[in-house]
């Protein structure tokens, strides 16, 4: 059984730019969810996916936005990036949509210059 | 605003001696309360978990304490590994998401 795989692990970008974080959910698992986790605090909700649609959003603008595909893997996509988005990003599948037990990838950690 | 707040923010421990951390909430619909690992360069991984319907749970060296009518919940890591150097995360949920406390770095001195 393979857990929940991230990539890409560590990018830089500048600020304006564009970003696409991977993630391939656990095997079995229909349902992803994006965290934020900046430097030194707990991780912050983005999003959650459910069958290829958005059904939970956290406090994030619309400039971060998300897909989920058929295999259930999904991506998160950042739009003019700015200082404050440089966090490490954190991908959780789960069995089902309501269960709260997230398994977590790695992370991608983004940093904005 | 913060739904779970979390303390202390980072402890010492001796080996083999006892590691309390401290969780408190105001939701009282929140009814999951799991604590993550999580070391360096690494995603959070699931420790142990708990439900409101009752007061404690035991996994090994590790045991939540859970009081309802105070809103809060600990962790207890009983016997304490340098392999627990780690920072600790509470969270709570209805269903989801979760919503994490800002973590506890705990570091195990041999």
């Amino acid at each position: 059984e393979t857990g929940v795989t991230q990539s890409p692990t560590h990018l830089i970008k500048t600020r304006g730019q564009q970003v696409t974080l991977r993630c391939s959910s656990q095997s079995g698992h229909n349902t992803v969810s994006w965290y934020q986790q900046a430097l030194g605090q707990g991780p912050q909700f983005i999003f959650q996916y459910y069958r290829e649609e958005e059904n939970g959003r956290g406090n994030f603008p619309p400039r971060f936005s998300g897909l989920q595909f058929p295999n259930y893997s999904s991506e998160l996509n950042v739009n003019a990036l700015e200082l404050d988005d440089s966090a490490l990003y954190l991908c959780a599948s789960s069995s089902d949509i309501y269960t709260g037990e997230l398994f977590f990838g790695e992370g991608s950690r983004l940093t904005v210059l | 605003q913060q739904q779970v707040k979390q303390s202390p923010q980072s402890l010492i421990v001796q080996k083999g001696g006892i590691s309390i951390i401290n969780c408190a909430y105001e939701n009282t619909a929140f009814d999951y309360f799991p604590w993550y690992q999580q070391f360096p360069g690494k995603g959070p991984a699931l420790l142990i978990a708990i439900r409101p319907d009752v007061s404690e749970k035991k996994e090994g060296r590790f045991t939540i304490s859970f009081n309802k009518s105070a809103k809060q919940f600990s962790l207890h890591i009983m016997d304490s590994q340098p392999g627990d150097s780690a920072t600790y995360f509470c969270a709570a949920s209805i269903t989801y998401p979760l919503s994490f406390g800002a973590g506890t770095t705990v570091t195990v001195r041999a």
